[in-house]
């Protein structure tokens, strides 16, 4: 069975950058998308968008343009969301998780990374 | 853009009762609908793919059923566990975003 193990909490201060990582294990790493999901204090979910490793594509939420970058490591079976400029409104749980492609959903998700931003 | 809504956004329930929450897309989103059940602290968990497909390891308590535009998560037998936020999210590739709806928070009547 596929675990997604993300990275340690970070503190940052507004306008820095932070990288959160999600390691898998138990699975075949190019058989996943992996889409970043993100939730702050009290709110909902928010799609921050996906990377397919096999195709070595991306796509954002126009919100995160040029702010967010996906990437992933097949040598190392990790995946990476960095976000730049960041501002106190980043703050939140930041979540990974897996799908194998139509029609399934995520099903395996990690168990979150908090980001906190404030000065 | 391609926007998600959730009715209700709070339900009181009592534990057997049958729960319905509904969820609406802007556009046709071909059934690519997911269901999430969410607990303080934790990850979201799958419960529904493909609009009706009960994810493996779900109870058969919850179903889904909807096409096109609207599409219902009921609950039959509400179970103490059960009590939780619900969220959609349409992922059909031909909109370039996959946005979740608001949430339902399911509480003890």
């Amino acid at each position: 069975q596929v675990q997604l193990v993300q990275s340690g909490a970070e503190v940052k201060k507004p306008g820095s950058s932070v990288k959160v990582s999600c390691e898998a294990s138990g699975g075949a790493f190019n058989s996943n998308t992996f889409t970043w999901v993100r939730q702050a204090p009290g709110q909902g979910l928010e799609w921050m968008g996906r990377i397919i490793p096999l195709l070595k594509k991306s796509n954002y939420a126009r919100k995160f343009q040029g702010r967010v970058t996906m990437t992933a490591d097949k040598s190392t079976n990790t995946a990476y969301m960095e976000l730049t400029d960041l501002k106190s409104e980043d703050t939140a749980v930041y979540y990974c998780a897996r799908d194998v492609g139509l029609p399934y959903g995520l099903d395996v998700w990690g168990q979150g990374t908090t980001v906190s931003v404030s000065s | 853009d391609i926007q998600m809504t959730q009715s209700p956004s709070t339900l009181s329930a009592s534990v057997g009762d049958r729960v319905i929450i509904t969820c609406r897309a802007s556009h046709n989103i071909n059934n690519y609908l997911a269901w999430f059940q969410q607990k303080p602290g934790k990850p979201p968990r799958l419960l529904i793919y493909r609009a009706s497909s009960l994810e493996r390891g779900v109870p058969s308590r919850f179903s889904g059923s909807g096409s096109g535009t609207e599409f219902t998560l009921t609950i039959d037998r509400l179970q103490p566990d059960d009590f939780a936020t619900y969220y959609c999210q349409q992922y059909n590739n031909d909109f370039p975003e996959f946005p979740f709806g608001p949430g339902t928070k399911v509480d003890a009547k």
